[in-house]
């Protein structure tokens, strides 16, 4: 079946460092991308998501780019804080479903001070 | 929040017996999903509503069955509970397909 590769499974940081985090898919029909913080204990909340008739997204400190030919994206955080620490999902839509996600296993970011 | 809550937060209870999970939203959105969470899969789609009684299965959907009489509420059954099914479970709502997820607060059961 399709399927979201997420890499690192874990990563560590200093403050103000940038911290990036990969994904492929496999499903070439795949047209939207979220990224997903998931705190400890916590729901995932949508941080930032991007379609596949953008290359390059940006929201203040984060960003995520998109290489429809490679089936890469990736999420980039910049100027990292520790309140930036938690688990972070990517995901990719199944091509022809009904808006079924395909979500990566995670990268734990941490942020040292 | 997105107007989603679930039900009950927390439960415990043994193999075999038949537990059921309630999503309510509030926002009248059209699609429903069900995921469940565990430590190093992430999250794994269950069964997802896409209308009033208009249902289908998801990645892992052995085991469960889902229900779905109005547009407020997903409800998720495990027939008979087996520890294999003790996870962190997910309601999420969306206003369309490709639209973005808003997930619920979780639940998180324990089958001993």
């Amino acid at each position: 079946g399709e399927n979201v590769e997420q890499h690192p499974s874990t990563l560590s940081v200093q403050e103000g460092d940038s911290a990036v985090i990969k994904c492929t898919y496999s499903d070439s029909a795949s047209n939207y991308f979220p990224w997903y913080k998931q705190e400890l204990g916590k729901r995932p909340q949508l941080i930032i998501d991007i379609r596949s008739n953008v290359g390059e997204k940006k929201d203040q400190r984060i960003a995520v780019t998109l290489n429809k030919t490679a089936k890469h994206f990736s999420l980039h955080i910049t100027e990292t804080q520790p309140e930036d620490s938690a688990v972070y999902f990517c995901a990719a839509s199944l091509g022809g479903s009904q808006g079924n996600l395909i979500f990566g296993k995670g990268t734990k970011l941490s942020v040292k001070p | 929040d997105a107007g989603i809550t679930q039900s009950p937060r927390h439960k415990v209870t043994e193999t075999g017996t038949p537990v059921t999970l309630r999503c309510h939203q509030t926002e009248n959105h059209r699609y429903m999903y069900w995921y469940r969470q565990d430590p190093g899969h992430g999250l794994r789609l269950i069964h997802y509503s896409y209308g009033v009684k208009d249902t289908d299965k998801g990645e892992v959907s052995d085991g469960y069955s889902v229900s779905r009489s109005k547009t407020e509420d997903f409800l998720l059954t495990l027939e008979s509970a087996t520890s294999s099914q003790t996870s962190v479970y997910f309601c999420a709502i969306s206003v369309g397909p490709t639209d973005t997820q808003y997930f619920g607060p979780g639940t998180r059961l324990t089958v001993l």
